[in-house]
């Protein structure tokens, strides 16, 4: 069975530093990847995402950035963070196609002081 | 940018109500229309893919409808309880494969 990890759970950094989220996908080769975030009061946007390894397409400009590294890697970064950054980030894989449902993994609470 | 729209954004219901909502996407260039329930602590859960015109899916006591043509799916919630409650997601594909653009959710309350 295919599972989903991402890390950390929480997290609070201040503004200006720096940002990576990790998250790895198990058990499927070759899947979609994608980073969502939800900003408070505001549903789900789609930051970033990928069909294959080093193939990143960006939906929303802003001061974060993606990579995947590997097939199953996928990771989400920032060299200086703003206070707008703060919010609930969540992480996806699906199969190819678009009648695949997302699995999401269990999402970081990110806070920007 | 694709604009899906729910409504309405917030439910309050009592158990053994049956509810349901909407979610309206642009009708050109359809490819897929995804539900997805979303629990306090929890990441969201796909319910259906559709992808048909006059599309019905079916869940025990949840199903949703679908029109491409007019652009608007409905999901059916019959004799609401307490687990029920959720923030239920709609996501459009827009055009792009595994591009999923979601709607800001309706959020449902169940009262015992």
């Amino acid at each position: 069975s295919q599972t989903i990890h991402q890390w950390p759970a929480t997290l609070v950094q201040p503004v200006g530093s720096p940002l990576s989220l990790e998250c790895t996908v198990e058990g499927t080769s070759n899947p979609n990847l994608y980073w969502y975030r939800q900003a408070a009061g505001r549903g789900l946007q789609l930051l970033f995402y990928s069909v294959g390894i080093g193939q990143i397409s960006s939906e929303v400009p802003q001061n974060l950035s993606a990579s995947r590294p590997q097939d199953r890697q996928f990771i989400l970064s920032s060299k200086k963070l703003l206070l707008s950054d703060s919010g609930f980030y969540l992480c996806a894989w699906s199969r190819r196609g678009y009648n695949s449902p997302l699995h999401f993994g269990n999402g970081t609470r990110l806070t920007v002081t | 940018i694709l604009n899906v729209e729910q409504s309405p954004q917030s439910l309050h219901v009592q158990e053994g109500d049956s509810t349901n909502f909407t979610c309206s996407f642009p009708s050109s260039n359809f490819y897929a229309l995804h539900w997805y329930r979303w629990e306090t602590a929890k990441s969201p859960e796909a319910l259906f893919v559709m992808t048909l015109n006059g599309d019905e899916k079916k869940k025990g006591r949840i199903s949703a409808t679908l029109n491409t043509k007019e652009g608007y799916s409905y999901l059916y919630i019959k004799g609401s309880q307490p687990e029920d409650s959720a923030t239920y997601l709609c996501a459009d594909s827009g055009g792009s494969q595994g591009n999923l653009i979601f709607g800001k959710g309706t959020k449902l309350s169940v009262k015992p």
